[in-house]
């Protein structure tokens, strides 16, 4: 059962432009919602978190919007870059539950 | 230099072979993972580690033995490997419990012909 469901699968962008990626969760417990993002050939790295009690995070270019009613999470990168081409997760987890991540959403920043 | 390391980093070997894929960490983190990627199936979670001598499955351990004996390694043994077993296997880390960061290693790519 896939308790995370990202998409899109992958997304292309011009630079400059605004990718959006999102996830929905079924598991209401879950309290913890971090974003992971890899470049080829690496392991994946945190990027950016958020817990439900607030509807936004942002760190930087990119921001993680929050509908706790919804249970739906999206991640935005303002200003995308090239450098930003990479693949990113999502995730949930709790305190009671392992984190679950997301299918993965390659994303291509073009020049 | 500290931080989460993997080997062999590329492997290829025939079906039934025992392959065995290890992990070791230098911040004596409680929690270790392993993960496998797969294209369109994101990071699934095979075994983890709450701590020395404990281990629990994870989504898909079939397969998969894992042990942990000292806090800094969690080897990963496929005892008779087959095709879809072919994968890029992560390693994991993290000091607490379910919630912050994991620290992951930069992967195990292994082939079974």
């Amino acid at each position: 059962q896939q308790q995370v469901k990202q998409s899109p699968q992958s997304l292309i962008v011009q630079k400059g432009g605004i990718p959006i990626i999102n996830c929905a969760y079924e598991n209401t417990a879950f309290d913890y919602f971090p974003w992971y993002q890899q470049f080829p050939g690496k392991g994946p790295a945190l990027l950016i978190a958020i817990r439900p009690d607030v509807s936004e995070k942002k760190e930087g270019r990119f921001t993680i919007s929050f509908n706790k009613s919804a249970k739906q999470f999206s991640l935005h990168i303002m200003d995308s870059q090239p450098g930003d081409s990479a693949t990113y997760f999502c995730a949930a987890s709790s305190s009671a539950s392992k984190i679950i991540f997301g299918s993965g959403t390659r994303l291509s920043i073009r020049p | 230099d500290a931080g989460i390391t993997q080997s062999p980093r590329y492997k290829i070997t025939e079906t039934g072979r025992q392959v065995t894929l290890m992990c070791h960490q230098t911040w004596s983190h409680s929690y270790m993972f392993w993960y496998r990627q797969d294209l369109g199936h994101g990071l699934r979670l095979i075994y983890y580690s709450a701590a020395a001598d404990i281990t629990d499955k994870g989504e898909v351990p079939d397969g998969y033995v894992v042990s942990r004996s000292k806090t800094e390694n969690f080897p990963l043994t496929l005892e008779s490997a087959t095709r879809s077993q072919t994968s890029v296997y992560f390693c994991a880390s993290r000091p607490g419990s379910n919630t912050g960061e994991l620290f992951f290693g930069e992967g195990s790519r292994l082939t079974v012909l």
